[in-house]
This record gives C-alpha cells, sequence and structure tokens, in this order.
C-alpha cells in the first residue's frame, strides 16, 4: 500500500540553525500538509499546499517557516532559525482530493522528531 | 470556530470488553469528522470518517462512530477491544476549505489482559 514516507525520523540541531524537513507524499496525490505536535500537547496545522502554492497557513507558520515542492516527489519545510520552541513532532500529510471530495482521506508520515538544544 | 474537545484523556478497558472513547465538536458549519489512531512510533492513521452521510459511520478494526448532531457528538465504540487496539486516538475535525485538520488532545487506550 503507498504510503507517505519522511526523513529523517529524527533531527537535533542547535538553536539559530537552519532545518529542512522532508517528505514524499503519495505519488499521485495533489494537496499536501504539515502539523506539528509538541511533546504532551494537540496535533497542530502548520500549512497546506496545493497547485506550487501555499493555500491556507495557521498563526504558527511565521516568517520563519516556508515550504517547497522542489520536484515532482519531494515536499519539505524549512525552519529558517530554529528555536526552542521549534521542538516537536513534524508529520507531513497528502491527499489526493481537497474536502469536498468523496474519498477524501489525509494520509499521515511516521513524523520527524526535531530537538533544538 | 471549528474544534473539539475529547473528554478522556486515558481509558482503560480490559481485553474483549467494550471500548468507548467521547468526543464532542463545535462547527459553525455542517462538520466532517474523522477518528485517527496513532500506534506508538507510528504515523497518524484514519480509522473513519463522517462527511454528512450516513450517521452512523463504520471504520477499520472494528470500530463505528455515530453522529449525534443534537448532542454535538461523534463518540467512538468498539464492542470486543482486543490488546492491538492500546493506542492513542484522536478526534479530528475539518478546519477550513482547504482541508487542514483540527485535532483533538488525544485519548490514549489502555488494554489489560
Amino acid at each position: 500500500e503507498p504510503e507517505v514516507t519522511q526523513t529523517p525520523s529524527h533531527q537535533v540541531t542547535q538553536m539559530g540553525q537552519e532545518v529542512i524537513l522532508r517528505c514524499v507524499p503519495i505519488s499521485n496525490h495533489l494537496y499536501f500538509y504539515w502539523y506539528r505536535q509538541i511533546l504532551g500537547q494537540k496535533v497542530e496545522f502548520l500549512v497546506s499546499f496545493y497547485n506550487n502554492e501555499i493555500s491556507e497557513k495557521s498563526e504558527i507558520f511565521d516568517d520563519q517557516f516556508s515550504v517547497e515542492r522542489p520536484d515532482g516527489s519531494n515536499f519539505t519545510l524549512k525552519i529558517r532559525s530554529t528555536k526552542l520552541e521549534d521542538s516537536a513532532m513534524y508529520f507531513c500529510a497528502s491527499t489526493l482530493e481537497g474536502l469536498a471530495g468523496g474519498t477524501y482521506e489525509q494520509y499521515f508520515g511516521p513524523g520527524t522528531r526535531l530537538t533544538v538544544t | 470556530a471549528q474544534s473539539v474537545t475529547q473528554l478522556d484523556s486515558h481509558v482503560s478497558v480490559s481485553e474483549g470488553t467494550p471500548v468507548l472513547l467521547r468526543c464532542n465538536y463545535s462547527s459553525s458549519y455542517s462538520p466532517s469528522l474523522f477518528w485517527y489512531v496513532q500506534h506508538p512510533n507510528k504515523g497518524l492513521q484514519l480509522l473513519l470518517k463522517y462527511t454528512s452521510a450516513a450517521t452512523l459511520v463504520k471504520g477499520i478494526n472494528g470500530f463505528e462512530a455515530e453522529f449525534k448532531k443534537s448532542e454535538t457528538s461523534f463518540h467512538l465504540t468498539k464492542p470486543s477491544a482486543h490488546m492491538s487496539d492500546a493506542a492513542e486516538y484522536f478526534c479530528v475535525v475539518n478546519g477550513g476549505s482547504q482541508g487542514n485538520l483540527i485535532f483533538g488532545k488525544g485519548t490514549k487506550l489502555s488494554v489489560k489482559p
């Protein structure tokens, strides 16, 4: 069964450093998402991406964050200058249809645990 | 604004007994509701979804949920718990037209032998 993959599974970085989290969505999917889960807290929406542009973003997704689909397979989340509070599990998700689609389902990757020291 | 409230942070049942995980939602329009499960060190997996069709929704692994508009609830049930059901369960509502999801805090289900 096709699945969303994410690399690395765990990333440790120093405060102020740039990190890039990588995701390979399911190959025929069109909508892409990033979520994060700070330890002990809810999973929170960060950003959605469709047709090579951001379609929606949350308040969390400030100027330090950016997303890109550099080729036909990868979907990346970049944090320009990491802060301690960016430490979290980051999940990538993809779906074939928009919400109005009858078979709408977001498929999630296993996550990347980001630790900022 | 859309939101979901999972009423229990932890539920413990014995194997073979029923499971009930409670969820209430708040929505300014007709919601789409989902239950996701997360096993340790695994990604989030969709159990079932409600998208304005039948109010009783059947999902994978014997789980089902009933959408009750009058009670703004979407509780998850299973008649007989199995050890492999031990995981964290998230009640989720659609947050907007672009399909972003809003998660509850999660309910950790423990299953005792």
